[in-house]
């Protein structure tokens, strides 16, 4: 069956580095997305990798390794504002998204 | 605001009645959605739209209707259904075929409580 993995629940502190991390196995491979999303409102889109290697956007980074299948996405410099769920989602090779449960990040003063 | 508009935002129905969501993108995307996003669940498929042709039918109940007028706005129809049925409904758009990263938006979703 296909799989994505990712921590349920991450606590940071403002003003710090956290690294979420996603592992997936599907059938095929074409993209894998985060969206980050705040209680109560729609997913937004974060940051999109097909090619192995690191985008930057900001404060926050998308890392794909495609030969381990994993991705993990960093966040720098956290503000409050940052804490909200942070979906991983993988595009198969019948071009339908799977996505993992989430991840849960709070941010602490 | 991402494009995608949703109404209503909030809905409480028992078993019996029949309500229908409805969901509009104002970015000329081909593609429509609809997910069933539960607690600490992943975002379940529901169906999928491509130039109003339904592509997508993911073994969703039959109490679960979907239209599709036009290809900016879907509808999901609903009708006896059952506790188990409360979730947050997010629908999505996208532009396909551009062999890009046809990336999916997403509208605020419509929370259901069925009782």
């Amino acid at each position: 069956g296909q799989n994505i993995d990712q921590p349920t629940e991450m606590t940071a502190t403002e003003g710090a580095i956290v690294q979420i991390n996603c592992t997936y196995q599907t059938s095929g491979f074409n993209g894998l997305f985060w969206y980050q999303q705040h209680a109560g409102e729609a997913p937004t889109f974060l940051s999109y990798n097909v090619l192995d290697g690191l985008e930057e956007k900001g404060r926050f980074s998308s890392f794909l390794s495609r030969s381990k299948g994993y991705s993990y996405l960093l966040l720098k410099e956290l503000q409050m504002k940052d804490s909200a769920s942070y979906l991983c989602a993988v595009r198969d090779s019948n071009y339908q998204l799977i996505w993992g449960a989430g991840t849960k990040l709070i941010i602490k003063p | 605001e991402t494009g995608v508009t949703q109404t209503p935002r909030h809905l409480v129905m028992g078993m019996t009645n029949k309500k229908s969501l409805k969901c509009e993108q104002h970015l000329g995307h081909n593609a429509m959605y609809w997910y069933k996003q539960s607690a600490k669940k992943p975002l379940e498929l529901m169906f999928v739209y491509n130039f109003k042709e339904q592509t997508e039918n993911n073994s969703v109940p039959s109490r679960f209707s979907p239209e599709c007028p036009n290809s900016s706005h879907l509808f999901l129809h609903l009708h006896t259904l059952q506790p188990e049925d409360s979730a947050l409904y997010l629908c999505a758009s996208s532009q396909t075929g551009t062999s890009g990263e046809e990336t999916q938006y997403f509208g605020p979703g419509t929370r259901l409580l069925v009782l």
